[in-house]
């Protein structure tokens, strides 16, 4: 089945301490993203990547990393999560290198304490 | 950066009611797109629309792409409880997408 998986789907962890959230996609697309869902701002765009290796600040970038190793994996690491941090995690991939029609993975629910 | 004014934020419809939401932007966008996101879920496309006044259908949704490339709207007919969800628009211009906050939909049956 195609899909994004995001793993874990819930984590509530301590400030300060380093975290990761997984993401693959097994369709193959060259474009992969990541966003923060919080109530009444939509969806936000954090990095973004339209190839192994190339990766991209979005409109909400500070405080995050990411790499693209592999085409199909696009991890989101937080060094020092902050309680600002605290929001609804989805990642994306999308066919076109361009980033049109994403597909969206089932969403990671961070709290950071 | 550019933010999509979505509206309203939330409805409470009938089931069998028609809706409508919109979305409006200050820049022009090449693209606009619908997207539904179930409770828990990720948000799944519902429909792309390419050009200025097209008006595309799936199935008992309908939106359209305003003449101006500053706007869209979604109109759902005949709603049923499984169209709950939140509903978002996106614009999208070179490499760059934007979201609207979302418009929270309830059908009550």
């Amino acid at each position: 089945e195609a899909q994004v998986t995001q793993n874990p789907r819930y984590l509530i962890t301590v400030t300060g301490k380093k975290l990761t959230v997984t993401c693959s996609q097994n369709m193959n697309h060259e474009y992969m993203s990541w966003y923060r869902q919080d109530p009444g701002l939509g969806l936000r765009q954090i990095y973004y990547s339209m190839n192994v290796e190339v990766t991209d600040k979005g409109d909400v970038p500070e405080g995050y990393k990411v790499s693209r190793k592999e085409k199909r994996n696009f991890p989101l690491i937080l060094e020092s999560p902050s309680p600002n941090q605290t929001s609804l995690y989805f990642c994306a991939s999308s066919p076109t290198v361009s980033g049109m029609n994403q597909y969206f993975g089932p969403g990671t629910r961070l709290t950071v304490t | 950066g550019q933010q999509l004014n979505q509206s309203p934020q939330s409805m409470f419809i009938q089931e069998g009611e028609d809706v409508s939401m919109n979305c409006t932007s200050s820049s022009i966008f090449n693209t606009w797109l619908w997207y539904k996101q179930d409770p828990g879920e990720g948000p799944v496309l519902l429909i792309a629309l390419y050009k200025a006044g097209e008006l595309t259908s799936n199935g008992r949704l309908t939106a359209q792409f305003g003449i101006t490339r500053k706007d869209s709207f979604l109109n759902i007919s005949a709603s049923i409880p499984s169209d709950v969800g939140i509903y978002f628009c996106a614009g999208y211009n070179n490499n760059d997408m934007r979201f609207g906050a979302g418009t929270r939909l309830t059908v009550k049956p």
